[in-house]
């Protein structure tokens, strides 16, 4: 079974560009997660999605960053500007449904380095 | 939101065991995880406790967990030098049961 992919591994931009990170999930699975993790620290939840609609997106700092997730399966992170300190690893995660206890499988991340 | 704390750094030996704790305050939590980074790597999924239970054992791994005073605990017995990672503790959030990590703690295992 092919795990959850996720693209590009490393991008450096400078700040105030723009990035897109792409994610697809394992086959059938309803919930997505993007956790940003900084250097030194634990995973933060960013937003997370139920098919195409957002469960929680509270962590989720809007006035650069947006995600979308349209029909339900892959889901796209965008930053806009960036910033120095939105340097961090960005990781897509997915579980079959959004209950507790369900398994909640990561991807291996996407590197990013603003300068 | 909930706070977990775990202890940043843990050296141990090869063969000896390692005792990685946890502590967390959403007592509403109804699954605890343990999940390891590798270098370079995303996070992996250890093995998990249901709330009701006090322990857990998967090979050489053991979860123990105290729920009365919020403290959750990993023992890797036979500790060897690819067990040296970082690892974190993470439970089930209040919504949307996303999970919320403690900072990790980084196991180095020296020959």
């Amino acid at each position: 079974e092919a795990g959850v992919a996720q693209s590009p591994r490393y991008k450096i931009i400078e700040k105030r560009q723009s990035v897109a990170f792409w994610c697809n999930p394992i086959s059938g699975h309803a919930t997505l997660y993007w956790y940003q993790q900084i250097l030194g620290q634990g995973p933060k939840l960013l937003i997370q999605f139920q098919n195409n609609g957002v469960v929680d997106d509270s962590q989720l700092p809007k006035d650069r960053f947006s995600a979308e997730r349209l029909k339900g399966v892959d889901s796209t992170l965008k930053i806009q500007p960036a910033k120095l300190e939105d340097s961090a690893v960005y990781l897509c995660a997915s579980s079959l449904t959004g209950i507790s206890g369900n398994t909640i499988y990561f991807g291996e991340g996407s590197w990013l380095t603003v300068v | 939101g909930e706070d977990v704390e775990q202890s940043l750094f843990l050296s141990v030996r090869e063969g000896d065991s390692s005792v990685i704790n946890c502590t967390y305050t959403d007592s509403s939590s109804t699954y605890l995880y343990w999940y390891k980074q590798e270098p370079g790597a995303g996070l992996q999924l250890l093995t998990y406790i249901f709330s009701n239970m006090d322990m857990k054992q998967d090979q050489r791994l053991t979860v123990l967990l105290n729920k009365k005073d919020k403290h959750l605990s990993l023992r890797i017995a036979d500790t060897q030098t690819g067990d040296s990672a970082i690892y974190f503790c993470a439970e089930n959030s209040n919504s949307g049961y996303a999970l919320n990590f403690g900072k990790g703690t980084s196991l180095l295992v020296t020959p």
